[in-house]
C-alpha cells in the first residue's frame, strides 16, 4: 500500500457520535485526498489538500471535516450531521502536480 | 463535470480468455487516464495508465487503448489469471489548480474462473 496508513482498519460507532480516521503517509508527498466508496459505485472525492493548512472541499464533503496541520498527515472526521456515513473511506496521495495517487488500504466504518 | 461511464459492471471469463473493460469520457480536456485494481477489502492499486498523447501502451498481459477523438478507451487483459479476479476502475482527469483530480468510474467486478 506504498507508505500510506490508514487506521483503523475497522470502525464501529453509534449514531450521532463524531469519528475521525486517520491517514498517514511517509512518501513526503504534498497532496492529499478522501475518497468514499459504496458497493457498485466509483470512488466519490470528499476532501484534498494541496499542501500543509490548505484544503478543498470534494463531490461529496457535506457531513465531513478534515485537517491539514502536518505534511504526512490527514485526518478526516465524519461528523453527526453525515446523513449515511457507513461506507469504506480511501486516503491517497501524490506529489503536487503529479496525476499518480497512491492509496492505502482503506477504513471500514459502520454507524450503528 | 467530468462524466466516466464504466462497461461491463460484472465480467466473467474462463483462466486463459481476453477480457475488455470500456469506459467513456465527457470532458475533452481530460488527459490522463489511469486504471486501478483492487482486491477484496484493500485499497486501489495502479496497474497501468495513459495520457492523451498516446493511442496505446502494453505492460505484459495488461494494455490501454484511448481514443480522443471517441472519448473512450479500454482494458485489455490477455491470458487471464484466477489472480486478476478483482474490481477495477478506469478514472479521467486532467489539472486543476495544480492538481489532478480523477473522476472513477463506478468499477467492473472480473472474475476469472479456474
Amino acid at each position: 500500500d506504498g507508505g500510506i496508513t490508514q487506521s483503523p482498519k475497522y470502525l464501529f460507532r453509534k449514531e450521532g457520535q463524531n469519528v475521525t480516521l486517520s491517514c498517514e503517509q511517509n512518501l513526503n508527498h504534498d497532496a492529499m485526498y478522501w475518497y468514499r466508496q459504496d458497493p457498485g459505485q466509483g470512488l466519490r472525492l470528499i476532501y484534498y489538500s494541496q499542501i500543509v493548512n490548505d484544503f478543498q472541499k470534494g463531490d461529496i464533503a457535506e457531513g465531513y471535516s478534515v485537517s491539514r496541520e502536518k505534511k504526512e498527515s490527514f485526518p478526516l472526521t465524519v461528523t453527526s450531521a453525515q446523513k449515511n456515513p457507513t461506507a469504506f473511506y480511501l486516503c491517497a496521495s501524490s506529489m503536487r502536480g503529479s496525476d499518480e495517487q497512491f492509496f492505502g488500504p482503506g477504513t471500514r466504518l459502520t454507524v450503528l | 463535470g467530468e462524466n466516466v461511464e464504466q462497461h461491463p459492471s460484472t465480467l466473467s471469463v474462463q483462466e486463459g480468455d481476453s477480457a475488455v473493460i470500456k469506459c467513456t469520457y465527457s470532458d475533452s480536456a481530460s488527459n490522463y487516464f489511469p486504471w486501478y485494481k483492487q482486491e477484496l477489502g484493500k485499497g486501489p492499486q495502479l496497474i497501468i495508465d495513459i495520457r492523451s498523447n498516446v493511442g496505446e501502451k502494453k505492460d505484459q498481459r495488461i494494455a490501454v487503448t484511448l481514443n480522443k477523438t471517441a472519448k473512450h478507451f479500454s482494458l485489455h487483459i490477455t491470458e487471464t489469471q484466477p489472480e486478476d479476479s478483482a474490481v477495477y476502475f478506469c478514472a479521467a482527469s486532467k489539472a486543476s489548480g495544480g492538481s489532478y483530480i480523477p473522476t472513477f468510474g463506478r468499477g467492473t467486478s472480473l472474475i476469472v474462473h479456474p
